[in-house]
């Protein structure tokens, strides 16, 4: 079956612009995580959606950093006026029961 | 949040020849040690998840241990071919927790 997606694949902005990252889910799969890893960094815990429980939001590195998570499965993360240290490669995973299976990311480059 | 660390950060192997490289983790809380390989503009694979002290898995011509009690996991790779070439990525979670820790990475480039 179809894995997980996530859009754009690519994206520059200018610093200041808000972006707005897609990720889809694989069918199905009750949890889904963001994380990123910036340059030299490991992935970086982001946030976490569950069912229909309150997502696990102490990874998001500030206020200008959220998510959404519509109908239990797509899923966006946005950033409000982005920084240059928030160029970094979004990775979204899911998972039923166990593992987690990634997405491609996206890379965000912001100039 | 653990303190997984990866290490060396990059190697480079000639075809045909064998290697292996360390992931490191704190050994108090163990729950699970995961190795992913994550090729350039692919998503990440999962290859192992390991659980018990003296662990070992394989696959193919990869395997992995583990040594829960200090806190180490080795990679090998036997006989490196050029679509090894990837990070390999290891994650632990603290206790049962679904959050999982990354290291850096180890980025292996086998030249033909």
């Amino acid at each position: 079956g179809a894995g997980v997606s996530q859009s754009p694949s690519n994206k520059v902005t200018e610093k200041g612009k808000d972006v707005e990252l897609r990720c889809d889910p694989i069918s199905g799969h009750t949890a889904l995580y963001w994380y990123r890893q910036s340059l030299g960094q490991g992935l970086e815990f982001l946030i976490y959606f569950q069912g229909n429980s309150a997502p696990d939001k102490s990874g998001l590195p500030s206020d200008r950093f959220s998510a959404e998570r519509t109908g239990g499965s797509v899923s966006t993360l946005t950033i409000q006026r982005t920084q240059q240290e928030d160029s970094a490669v979004y990775l979204c995973a899911s998972s039923l029961v166990s593992g987690q299976y990634f997405g491609p990311g996206t890379r965000l480059t912001v100039l | 949040i653990l303190n997984v660390e990866q290490s060396p950060q990059s190697l480079h192997v000639q075809e045909g020849d064998s290697t292996n490289f360390t992931c490191s983790f704190p050994s108090s809380n163990f729950y699970a040690l995961h190795w992913y390989r994550w090729e350039t503009a692919k998503s990440p694979e999962a290859l192992f998840v390991m659980t018990l002290n003296g662990d070992e898995k394989k696959k193919g011509r990869i395997s992995a241990t583990l040594n829960t009690k200090e806190g180490y996991s080795y990679l090998y790779i036997k006989g490196s071919q050029p679509e090894d070439s990837a990070t390999y990525l290891c994650a632990s979670p603290p206790g049962d927790d679904y959050k999982l820790s990354f290291g850096a990475g180890t980025t292996v480039t086998v030249r033909a």
